[in-house]
Formats: structure tokens, sequence, C-alpha cells
């Protein structure tokens, strides 16, 4: 299974545009990407998930180049309601969230 | 429509007691995976039961242990406790098979061993 490698933290202020990057180099030709959302003592909560090119949801946007060895989670105009740790994940097969989801990038939304 | 739901809110235990940790799926969901998320540290994966049977573990010891029954709810097990296995329990519950389907979450059980 992919390996997933993704900044520990990122500070925004409220309102800007935020783009978190998750490496996968060892991505599958069979593995999705998809990225969760996790507030303090609450279970993750599904954002978008993508194969290639450009996902677009009520929430966030995905893009996902070409070679699939990366892809970019982009929050539009965030609030402090955002504030939460952001899970990337790659996989193909059900039960492949059996590995950890790692720690995941804590975004901090300033006033 | 009912999320997944898990029980009890809040666990305290001590050392080398026992704890069951209960997780009810979505409806229609078969599938019911265990994470432990200990303080500041990513989820860990514990186990994956569908359709009844156990179909993953994750690198925790024998004494992690759980079943998923008819109905397609989940008990997850804690044997011996040990001060380190003080964490947040998160269930989740997934309706896919074969490809990456969404996973739904708990709101998870936090246990305590004192």
């Amino acid at each position: 299974l992919a390996k997933t490698t993704q900044p520990i933290s990122m500070d925004s202020y409220e309102g800007q545009e935020v783009n978190i990057t998750c490496s996968h180099n060892n991505i599958a030709t069979n593995d999705y990407i998809t990225w969760y959302q996790q507030f303090p003592s609450q279970g993750p909560r599904f954002i978008i998930q993508g194969y290639k090119t450009k996902v677009t949801n009520e929430v966030a946007s995905l893009f996902i180049p070409a070679d699939r060895k990366s892809s970019t989670l982009s929050l539009p105009r965030v609030s402090l309601s955002d504030t939460a740790v952001y899970y990337c994940l790659v996989g193909a097969q059900a039960g492949s969230y059996q590995l950890t989801f790692g720690k995941g990038t804590k975004l901090s939304v300033i006033p | 429509e009912a999320g997944v739901t898990q029980s009890p809110t809040h666990l305290i235990k001590t050392r080398g007691q026992q704890a069951t940790l209960r997780c009810s799926p979505i409806s229609g969901h078969t599938s019911v995976y265990w994470y432990q998320q200990a303080l500041g540290l990513g989820l860990q994966f514990l186990l994956w039961y569908d359709e009844g049977e156990e179909r993953n573990r994750g690198n925790f010891p024998p004494r992690f242990s759980g079943r998923q029954f008819p109905n397609y709810s989940s008990e997850l097990n804690v044997n011996a406790l040990e001060l380190e296995d003080s964490a947040l329990y998160l269930c989740a519950s997934s309706l896919v098979r074969g490809r990456d389907g969404e996973l739904f979450f708990g709101e998870g059980s936090r246990l305590t061993v004192l």
C-alpha cells in the first residue's frame, strides 16, 4: 500500500484558500486518493475522493496530476471552523485503511 | 438515518482489567473497522470485520480482540489493560467492498486506564 507524506502543520488566515499537498510516490494503478477531516475528540469525516485530474464537491477540490504521485486538497476561503487535522489516504481495496492514517496535517485558521 | 454509534462514550478502568467497547454501523453497512488513536497520534488500524468474519488486523497484541454479530454490530475487547491502552477508540463502517468505500466514523469511546 502506498505510503503518504504530508506537512505536519499549516497556518492560514480566515478567508484564504488553503492547499495541502500529499506525496504518494508509489501509488498503484488501482489506488484511489481520499482525504478526511478530524476535529478534536471526534471521528474523521470524509471530505473528498479522486482517482485522477480534478474532483470538486461542495466542501473542497482535489487536484491530482497526471503521474498521480501527489495530490492537493484545496479548501476555498477557510473559516475558523476549518481548523482540524486533515488526513490523506491512498488505497484500492476495502480494508486498505488497515494502515495508520498517520498524523495528518494540522491546519490552524487564524482570525 | 442514524450514523455509526459507539458505546460507552467514556470508560475508566484500572490496569489488568478488561474493557469492552461496542459499535453499531450504519444500517446496511457490512464492514466495521476499529482504530486506536492515542493522544496526539494518528489513527492506528486495529481490526476489520466484514460479514461476520475478521478480515484483517493491525499490529496489536492478541489481547485486543473483537467480533462482529449477525446484525453487523461489533464489539472490541481489550484484556489485561495496560496504561498505554488509554486512547480514543474509533469505529467506522463502510458499504462498498473491493474499492475505497467511504468510511463513516463514530464519535469514539475514550478509554482511560489508571
